[in-house]
Order: C-alpha cells, then structure tokens, then sequence
C-alpha cells in the first residue's frame, strides 16, 4: 500500500531564511505527489503537484520541489521564509492508477517563521 | 479563493445520532471528494462521487455515505455517530473526472464534535 512520511511535524525557521519541508513516499511505480498547505481555519490549497513531466516543479509563493525516484523523495523548498508562509503544509501522492480520486495524505509539518 | 463552500461552520452532536454535512462545488465541477481530518492528522480519504455515482471509497464503514446533485451541491451523512467520529470534515471538488492528476480544491472545512 501507498504511503508518505513527512519527517519533522514541526519545522522552525527564521524569517528570509531557507525553508526544507521533507517528504518521502512508498510505492514500487512512481506516484503523482502533491503538496497542500492549510492555514488556520482554512481548507487546503495547492502548492504544486508532480505528474511525471519536469522532476523540478515550481509552485505559488516562491515554493517548489524536486522528484528523486533513487531517494523516493519530493521535498518542499523556499530560498526565503516570509512571515506569511507559517502554516501545515501536507504531502500527498496518488495511484497511477487510481481512477477515485484518492489523496493519501501524510501527517502533516507545521512551520514556524521566527522574526 | 477556491469557491467551495460548507456547511455548518461548527456542529456539536452526541453518540449514536445523525449527522449531514453540505458542501457547494465550485461551478462546473463533476467531481466531489470527502476527507476526514483528526487533530494533529493528516485528512483521510472517505469517498469520491463523479456525475452522482460514487467513484471510489477509503476504508471507512458502511455508516458513512453521500449524495452528489445535479446543481454542484454534496452531502455527507454519518450515521449512529460515535466519539471517534470527532473530525474536521472537508470536502473537495475537481473538474475532471476524478482522475490521479486532478487538482482537487478544497472547502474550508466543518469541525463535528461528537461527546
């Protein structure tokens, strides 16, 4: 079964600092991988998304993240933390052949940024 | 800003009853997903509906069911409620087909309070 770990439920940075989110998934064929972000009160918002173009995937508010099919990886990047990044922010893959829509989710990072 | 809404904001019930959760797609959306987040968790996949079938289900029980209608609008209905059942519920709409590379959008949520 399809599975995704993110390593570190809590992540603190300073402000214009680099932020690294990391997330690895389990699967023998290579998923399509997600990231969401959910601010306080809010639902989730995509980030960015892999569906097996570029391995480098650019995302909104300066994110982006990199598919390592060796490292089984797809960790989240942001040259420089600003205040309003501070939120949880969600790893998620898909079945390439799941036709019912099935996010699976990982457990969640929350990031602070410090002033 | 998305354009899926739920509703109640808030819903406290007690063990054993009846509880329905509405959501409202974005205009044009045929896909509806639902997810279960518990606190401190990542959100659980319950089940997809696609044109007003169910298009897939997560390992959630039978107690658990939904409704898709014509006009973009959702239910979720769980039945015999029990404390375990104390979640955010969030719903999310795609417009396609419920495919794996779909980006699904989510609503802000309904926190079900079960005592």
């Amino acid at each position: 079964a399809q599975s995704v770990t993110q390593l570190g439920s809590h992540v603190s940075v300073s402000e214009g600092a680099l932020v690294l989110l990391r997330c690895n998934y389990s699967s023998s064929v290579p998923p399509y991988l997600f990231w969401y972000v959910q601010y306080p009160n809010q639902g989730l918002q995509l980030l960015l998304k892999y569906t097996s173009a570029a391995t480098l995937v650019k995302g909104i508010n300066g994110f982006e993240a990199e598919f390592k099919k060796s490292e089984t990886s797809f960790h989240l990047t942001k040259p420089s933390a600003h205040m309003s990044d501070a939120a949880e922010y969600f790893c998620a893959v898909s079945d390439r052949a799941n036709q019912g829509g099935k996010l699976i989710f990982g457990q969640g990072t929350e990031l602070s940024v410090k002033p | 800003e998305t354009g899926v809404t739920q509703s109640p904001t808030h819903l406290i019930k007690t063990r054993g009853q009846q509880v329905t959760l509405r959501c409202s797609s974005q205009s044009g959306h045929n896909t509806v997903s639902w997810y279960q987040q518990a606190l401190g968790q990542g959100p659980q996949f319950i089940f997809q509906y696609y044109r007003e079938e169910e298009n897939g289900r997560g390992n959630f029980p039978p107690r658990f069911s939904g409704l898709q209608f014509p006009n973009y609008s959702s239910e979720l209905n769980v039945n015999a409620l029990e404390l375990d059942d104390s979640a955010l519920y969030l719903c999310a709409s795609s417009l396609g087909s419920g495919g794996p590379t779909d980006t699904q959008y989510f609503g802000p949520g309904t926190r079900l309070t079960v005592l």
